[in-house]
């Protein structure tokens, strides 16, 4: 069966970090571009960070120069290490499959997230 | 940055049509996806590059592209299509996924 099933989450004070882990079956993480998305309490989806299957990384500003996207081939494993967490981090954070994406020697058409994780609860609160 | 502009919200009674928008200068480059997510649950894909449908998703749920702005539309609305739907798309350069603020379905 295709799933992501995620861990890590929890509470954690400001300043604090966090490493969270999602765990892939079915399917192989380094063959795919992978990403973590978050929703804040009652807030739409925000797209958090990916690793493409070459491996360069991207963030979202918000998040950029504190968290790191990872993986672990061995163990089919995507990681989010979270630094410096701020009270606004506070959200479910998923991880999910990208897929078909598509690149050109010019251009990159990016994919939909196919499968995603249930989600853990991060939460930073003093 | 880039953004995705969706309706806060949408209302249609059971069987009627709901169409659903999302507008961004860089839909013309990068194909569209919208996500259906209901309360406590993970979103699930319900339409992949701006109109195909995944197995398993209703055949009423359909995608469609015009220039800059991209159209979810249900038809025969059903009260188990109330949720929140999120478009998602790229940047021109295809280097930052973005989503849509997000739009409510209420099945009246």
């Amino acid at each position: 069966e295709v799933q992501l099933v995620e861990s890590g989450g929890g509470l954690i004070q400001p300043g604090g970090s966090l490493r969270l882990s999602c765990a892939a079956s079915g399917f192989t993480v380094s063959s795919n571009y992978m990403s973590w998305v978050r929703q804040a309490p009652g807030k739409g989806l925000e797209w958090v960070s990916v690793i493409y299957s070459g491996g360069s990384t991207y963030y979202a500003d918000s998040v950029k120069g504190r968290f790191t996207i990872s993986r672990d081939n061995s163990k089919n494993t995507l990681y989010l290490q979270m630094n410096s967490l701020r009270t606004e981090d506070t959200a479910v954070y998923y991880c999910a499959r990208e897929n078909g994406v598509q690149r050109t020697m010019t251009t990159v058409r990016r994919g939909g997230m196919d499968i995603w994780g249930q989600g853990t609860t991060v939460t930073v609160s003093s | 940055s880039y953004e995705l502009t969706q309706p806060p919200s949408v209302s249609v009674s059971p069987g009627q049509t709901a169409r659903i928008t999302c507008s961004g200068n860089a839909l013309p480059k990068q194909d569209a996806y919208w996500y259906q997510q209901k309360p406590g649950q993970a979103p699930v894909l319900v339409i992949y590059k701006d109109s195909e449908r995944p197995s398993g998703i209703p055949e009423r749920f359909s995608g469609s592209t015009s220039g800059t702005t991209v159209t979810l539309t249900i038809s025969g609305v059903q009260a188990e299509d109330e949720a929140d739907y999120y478009c998602q798309s790229a940047d021109s350069s295809g280097t930052y996924v973005v989503f849509g603020g997000g739009t409510k379905l209420t099945v009246l």
